[in-house]
């Protein structure tokens, strides 16, 4: 079985420009969310996704957003980006069983 | 919301010995506590996980406890292995939204020969 698998692995922007990320969750998993990660920092929790509807959303600004489709991947989108949306973005599906979260290697954003 | 706080930063022990991490959060409602390892340039990888009607739990050389009064809860390794050295996270969440997890800021262990 594959596991979260996330596109494009790396990616380099301009400030002002617009990024799209996208994610496909296990097999039969349910709920994706993705996280920003910070060099040298925890992981911080963006966006959750349920059935194709939000059900979480951190503390980010309207510049994030992101939706789910009915085979149950998800995209990220980022507009007008900033210096310091500069990270690791990492998708992460949830089993609906065990509740465990697995995530995907990310996605490197540098914005210059 | 929910606040997560991990000590040490920084953890440096010899191989063969113990680590323990310690985590505390604030939001009495939360009730799964995971743990993630983090290898360098790599995806964080759950490595334990325990829920609040559980104090504590153990896989191999690696168990995690919990103390829901004071809130905090801890991740020990034993006979640590050079293949232990990470970053190692605790995270905190609700039974209702697990997807949903707040993270501590990392702790970086290595392990020396």
């Amino acid at each position: 079985d594959a596991g979260v698998t996330q596109s494009p692995t790396h990616l380099i922007k301009t400030r002002g420009q617009q990024v799209t990320l996208r994610c496909s969750p296990i097999s039969g998993h349910k709920s994706v969310s993705w996280y920003q990660q910070v060099l040298g920092q925890g992981p911080q929790f963006i966006f959750q996704y349920y059935e194709k509807e939000e059900r979480g959303r951190g503390n980010f600004p309207d510049r994030f957003s992101a939706r789910q489709f009915p085979n149950y991947s998800s995209e990220l989108n980022v507009n007008a980006l900033l210096l310091g949306d500069s990270a690791l973005y990492l998708c992460a599906s949830r089993s609906d069983y065990t509740g465990e979260l697995f995530f995907g290697e990310g996605s490197r954003l540098t914005v210059l | 919301g929910e606040n997560v706080e991990q000590h040490p930063s920084t953890l440096s022990v010899q191989e063969g010995d113990s680590a323990v991490i310690k985590c505390t959060y604030s939001d009495s409602a939360s009730n799964y506590f995971p743990w993630y390892k983090q290898e360098l340039g790599k995806r964080p990888q759950l490595i334990i996980d325990i829920r609040s009607n559980v104090g504590e739990k153990k896989d191999q050389r690696i168990a995690v406890t919990l103390n829901k009064t004071a809130k905090h809860f801890s991740l020990h390794i034993t006979e640590t292995q050079p293949e232990d050295s990470a970053v190692y996270f605790c995270a905190a969440s609700t039974i209702i939204s697990w997807g949903k997890l707040q993270f501590g800021a990392g702790t970086q262990v290595v392990v020396t020969p």
